[in-house]
């Protein structure tokens, strides 16, 4: 069974800093990742995904994550952090008829 | 507009009382599934749906009972809700399992006293 670790649940940026959020899955074969966004009292919504077509991912809001086999992760990167990316992130991987979540990291951007 | 629509958005009840909490989807998706999302656990997943009539257990299907009797229906009902349910519920659908590109309703949060 897929199983997907976020390493630090809570992440402290200055504005204008680099985002760095890191994930960890464990699978013998690279299954399907994602990250996903949930602001405060919303749903989840899709930044990015990763199927295997390019290990560098571009997402909306100028986040990329970058699929590193040999070290089985899938790192969630942004330049410059600004106000409006203060939300909670979740690293996903998919099952075969379901979707694996870590346990989220809460991005705090320091004006 | 593709959404998934959850009713009620909030919810306060007592033990023991049957609720039903519905979820709608709009896009024609064959695949739906209920989640819970506790501080520290991430998102959990409760049943999941992969068409019309099939229906199938996820992570933490204790407590919980789902039906599938329309492809855009896929109401969750806790027939005896107990403090330990007290939870943020999301529905999701997607075109099909394993995808991961999964559309998320905008939650509901049940408290059970």
């Amino acid at each position: 069974a897929q199983s997907v670790t976020q390493l630090g649940s809570h992440v402290s940026v200055s504005e204008g800093a680099l985002v760095l959020l890191r994930c960890n899955y464990s699978s013998s074969v690279p299954p399907y990742l994602f990250w996903y966004v949930q602001y405060p009292n919303q749903g989840l919504q899709l930044l990015l995904k990763y199927t295997s077509a390019a290990t560098l991912v571009k997402g909306i809001n100028g986040f990329e994550a970058e699929f590193k086999k040999s070290e089985t992760s899938f790192h969630l990167t942004k330049p410059s952090a600004h106000m409006s990316d203060a939300a909670e992130y979740f690293c996903v991987a998919s099952g075969a008829n379901n979707l694996f979540f870590g346990t989220g990291t809460r991005l705090t951007v320091i004006p | 507009e593709a959404q998934v629509t959850q009713n009620p958005r909030y919810l306060i009840t007592v033990t023991g009382k049957k609720l039903t909490v519905t979820c709608s989807q709009n896009m024609n998706h064959e695949y739906m599934s209920w989640y819970r999302q506790d501080p520290g656990l991430g998102l959990r997943q409760i049943y999941y749906s992969m068409n019309v009539e099939v229906t199938d257990k996820g992570d933490v299907p204790e407590g919980y009972k789902v039906s599938r009797k329309e492809k855009r229906n896929f109401p969750l009902i806790l027939e005896s809700p107990s403090p330990n349910q007290t939870s943020l519920y999301f529905c999701a659908s997607s075109l099909s399992s394993g995808t991961g590109l999964q559309y998320f309703g905008p939650g509901t949060r049940l408290t059970v006293t």
